[in-house]
């Protein structure tokens, strides 16, 4: 399997606290991205990054920041969560050509639930 | 912006059986590439079969093809000689060329019945 770890796996959080999920690689890859997989919606772009310390929104990046103080890590925080942020994060990477040539290769996802 | 439609939620199929998934995809680029990705209970996103827009070619992987028609933006997969273990979720992507933003569909839940 390719070299690419989430952590938690699964985390349950109260409305209103930060939270962090972490993505770690191994691949030395270029790019990092971080999804939500939600019912109806397949998964949709948080933030990605293009190196170390060059982060860019995705699609649905409100209420989301991002860090990568290294290339083998990438952070996704949210500052308060809210029930809505209840959802499956999934990390990916790609290497040369931006994630074209190769597709992605996916973490195995972390079940975050906001009560 | 680009939309991905999968207008199945759900299908089954016997064992042994061929089954075909749909999905089209809106773009007024010309370059670009697509995907299916797979995503069996264990959560885990497997990348199926890819395409790049201007091959015409239509893209196999042993019993994985897809039809790809360019003019009509449809990009189905055809999984031949259904087995237990494709039982999931199998998402089709579309991603621009030289692009950071991967486009899913909402997927496809695929039962095969022994």
């Amino acid at each position: 399997d390719a070299g690419i770890t989430q952590s938690p796996r699964h985390k349950v959080t109260e409305t209103g606290t930060p939270v962090t999920l972490r993505c770690h690689q191994t691949e030395n890859h270029r790019y990092m991205y971080w999804y939500r997989q939600d019912p109806g919606h397949g998964l949709r772009l948080i933030h990605y990054s293009y190196g170390v310390k060059d982060t860019d929104k995705g699609e649905v990046s409100d209420g989301y920041s991002v860090s990568r103080s290294k290339t083998e890590d990438f952070l996704l925080t949210l500052e308060s969560a809210t029930s809505s942020q209840t959802s499956v994060y999934f990390c990916a990477i790609s290497g040369a050509g931006q994630g074209g040539d190769y597709g992605y290769t996916f973490g195995s996802g972390t079940r975050l639930t906001v009560v | 912006a680009q939309t991905v439609t999968q207008s199945q939620p759900e299908m089954s199929v016997q064992e042994a059986e061929t089954v075909t998934l749909s999905c089209t995809y809106d773009t007024s680029e010309s370059n670009y590439y697509l995907f299916w990705y797979k995503q069996p209970p264990s959560r885990q996103m497997i990348l199926v079969i890819r395409q790049e827009a201007y091959k015409q070619q239509n893209a196999t992987e042993n019993r994985f093809s897809v039809n790809f028609q360019k003019a009509a933006k449809s990009f189905s997969l055809k999984i031949s000689d259904s087995q237990l273990g494709d039982t999931a979720m199998y998402f089709c992507a579309f991603m621009k060329y030289n692009n950071n933003d991967m486009r899913f569909g909402a997927g496809t839940r695929l039962t095969v019945k022994p």
